[in-house]
């Protein structure tokens, strides 16, 4: 089984701020790549898929990148609506996994 | 509008079994994939289980593997998940998630329903 490793597990940041989650596959998922946002008590929602893009909807503060086994959730400007857990997910065979997710807290 | 509805969730003893439901409407149920994510309390997100659009592929995770059957009706526009010999570590919210693809390979969730509650106890 493929396993996704994320980091950090949570941070503290604060509006305005940069902030990037790191998603590391344990063999080459290729672009295989997917990003989903998890308020609290809410459902998950699609951010991005395919590595780089970005769901309908989705600002464009929002950023994927990689490819291989290392991927990348960029935040250009964190915004109160923001503060979430953030999960990856790889598809590259139809035996998906989800990486621990990322809670992105306000400091 | 896609909608994702699940039921089915409730308390159920250990070694018991138990079917969950979800009802979709707004898209051409018959060409995606199905899917199955489950959350157990406080924690994070864990793939269950994945059905082809036609239901000739069927996936699972290894920790439900030979337990959990998934199966879809597609007059009914209907994805449901048997569930036997239900454990504690079972506890969990399952979701319901509408593939992009027909098939799960290459694919993600791009609509969720609310999720149903199984809860494992004695």
């Amino acid at each position: 089984d493929i396993q996704m490793t994320q980091s950090p597990s949570s941070l503290s940041a604060s509006v305005g701020d940069r902030v990037t989650v790191t998603c590391r596959a344990s063999q080459n998922i290729f672009n295989y790549l997917n990003w989903y946002q998890q308020k609290p008590g809410e459902a998950p929602e699609l951010l991005i898929c395919a590595t780089s893009s970005l769901q309908s909807g989705v600002p464009s503060r929002f950023n994927g990148s990689g490819s291989g086994t290392d991927f990348t959730l960029t935040i250009s400007s964190l915004q109160p609506e923001d503060f979430a857990t953030y999960y990856c997910q790889q598809s590259y065979n139809s035996l998906w996994t989800f990486g621990q997710g990322t809670k992105v807290e306000i400091k | 509008e896609v909608q994702l509805v699940e039921s089915g969730g409730g308390l159920v003893q250990p070694g018991r079994s138990l079917r969950v439901s979800c009802v979709t409407s707004g898209f051409s149920f018959e060409d995606y994939a199905m899917h199955w994510v489950r959350q157990p309390p406080g924690k994070g997100l864990e793939w269950v289980s994945s059905i082809s659009w036609n239901g000739g592929n069927m996936d699972y995770a290894d920790s439900v593997k030979g337990r959990f059957t998934i199966s879809r009706d597609n007059a009914k526009t209907s994805l449901y998940l048997q569930m036997n010999s239900l454990r504690p570590e079972d506890t969990a919210l399952y979701y319901c998630g509408k593939g992009a693809k027909p098939h799960g390979s290459g694919s993600y969730v791009d609509n969720w329903g609310q999720g149903t509650l199984v809860t494992v106890s004695s």
